[in-house]
């Protein structure tokens, strides 16, 4: 089984900051990244679908990188709102799926 | 064009007993994944099944087992029930077309009690 990992674990930020957050993963075998977001009390939500080495996804004030080369996806937050509190996770995206133990993040207004 | 749906949406069982959880997916998706989510974790992976059949498996004891009809409902079943079995269980259902992102079901929280 592959290992994915996300950092950090959680993060704390007030209202307006940017942030980022990171999910490596082993670079041999790429297929696919995606990013999902998991809000409380919810199922987890696609994000974003990542395929090619220097891709770029945006929605809002989010938006993901992605290095296959040396395995790793950033995630962005622009401007951070309350409501952008949630866990995200990555996976590999592969038929033999694994996801990262996700990234909190709180957003203090 | 309706979700994934999960059945029951909450159950409480008794050290020992048996459980059996429903998922049907997406419309247009043919994978199904079932994940325990405990607290505190990113969901870990149980099985996921395609065509009827368990592709592949994560690190769950074979009391954990499952099933895939022709319409691409899933079942997943839980024998011999512990107190550490008491989680969310989350149905994903998923396609190759669409490279294999996971639409989550709300989930279904079992209680070992």
């Amino acid at each position: 089984i592959l290992n994915v990992e996300q950092s950090p674990q959680s993060l704390h930020v007030q209202e307006g900051d940017s942030t980022n957050f990171t999910c490596s993963f082993p670079s041999s075998n790429f297929y696919a990244l995606h990013w999902y977001r998991w809000e409380t009390a919810k199922s987890p939500e696609a994000l974003f679908v990542m395929t090619l080495n220097g891709d770029e996804k945006k929605k809002g004030r989010i938006s993901a990188t992605l290095n296959t080369k040396e395995g790793y996806s950033y995630l962005y937050i622009k401007g951070s709102q309350p409501e952008d509190s949630a866990t995200y996770l990555c996976d590999n995206g592969s038929e033999k799926l694994v996801f990262g133990k996700g990234t909190k993040l709180t957003v203090n207004p | 064009d309706a979700g994934v749906t999960q059945s029951p949406t909450h159950l409480i069982k008794t050290r020992g007993q048996q459980v059996t959880l429903r998922c049907s997916p997406k419309s247009g998706h043919d994978t199904v994944s079932w994940y325990q989510q405990a607290l505190g974790q990113g969901p870990q992976f149980i099985f996921q099944y395609y065509e009827e059949e368990e592709r592949q498996r994560g690190n769950f004891p074979d009391r954990f087992s499952g099933h895939q009809f022709p319409n691409y409902s899933s079942e997943l079943n839980v024998n011999a029930l512990l107190l550490g079995d008491s989680a969310l269980y989350l149905c994903a259902s998923s396609s190759e077309d669409y490279l294999y992102e996971q639409y989550f079901g709300p989930g279904t929280r079992l209680t070992v009690t």
